[in-house]
């Protein structure tokens, strides 16, 4: 069964500072890899999406990897922002059972 | 603006008193989808529909009921609500679902069953 970890749990960084999110999946069989953002009390925001084919994808300040064959994959921010503080999920969409399973995110705070 | 709304976004129901929280989306998208959202759990899927007609059941099915008669709605259906399906609840759709598309979601609606 597919499991979806993420570390860590918590970061708390200082404003301007790179940071690396990190997801991990136990089943390489995925149609892709997408990264959210969820503010408090909010739905969830698409981030970035890459394919199984693909090795990464950038938007912005972000860059999202992915390493199918060890099951992970990385979610990169340039130059931390307070408005970047959020939760970071990731989810893979499994290619046996069309699902979509989630980690259970990364609580970001970036301290001004 | 394309987007996916749920109602009602907050509930407050008692145990057994049949409850809908729907669904739509005006983005004309194939695949939808219901999760729920617990702490220490994280997201987990629920019900999901291929196309009008086609559901199929998620994660955590157990409990809830779905329909797609029409393809911008997506209803949630839970018959005989119990205090364990508190929750906060998303709803989201994509394109054409697996594989390969972005999902839109909707803000959440937050269920208290007592």
């Amino acid at each position: 069964k597919q499991e979806v970890t993420q570390i860590p749990a918590a970061l708390s960084v200082p404003e301007g500072e790179n940071l690396v999110l990190n997801c991990s999946f136990t089943d390489s069989a995925i149609y892709n890899l997408q990264w959210f953002r969820q503010d408090p009390g909010k739905g969830l925001t698409s981030l970035l999406l890459i394919q199984s084919s693909q090795r990464e994808q950038t938007s912005g300040r972000l860059n999202a990897s992915l390493d199918k064959s060890s099951g992970r994959s990385t979610l990169y921010i340039a130059a931390s922002q307070p408005g970047d503080s959020a939760t970071y999920l990731c989810a893979v969409e499994e290619t046996s059972y069309d699902k979509v399973i989630f980690g259970p995110g990364t609580s970001l705070s970036v301290i001004p | 603006e394309a987007q996916v709304t749920q109602n009602p976004r907050y509930l407050i129901t008692v145990t057994g008193k049949k409850l809908t929280v729907t669904c739509s989306q005006n983005m004309n998208h194939e695949y939808m989808s219901w999760y729920r959202q617990d702490p220490g759990l994280g997201l987990r899927q629920i019900y999901y529909s291929m196309n009008v007609e086609v559901t199929d059941k998620g994660d955590v099915p157990e409990g809830y009921k779905v329909s797609r008669k029409e393809k911008r709605n997506f209803p949630l259906i839970l018959e005989s609500p119990s205090p364990n399906q508190t929750s906060l609840y998303f709803c989201a759709s994509s394109s054409t679902g697996p594989p390969s598309d972005e999902q839109y979601f909707g803000p959440g609606t937050r269920l208290t069953v007592t």
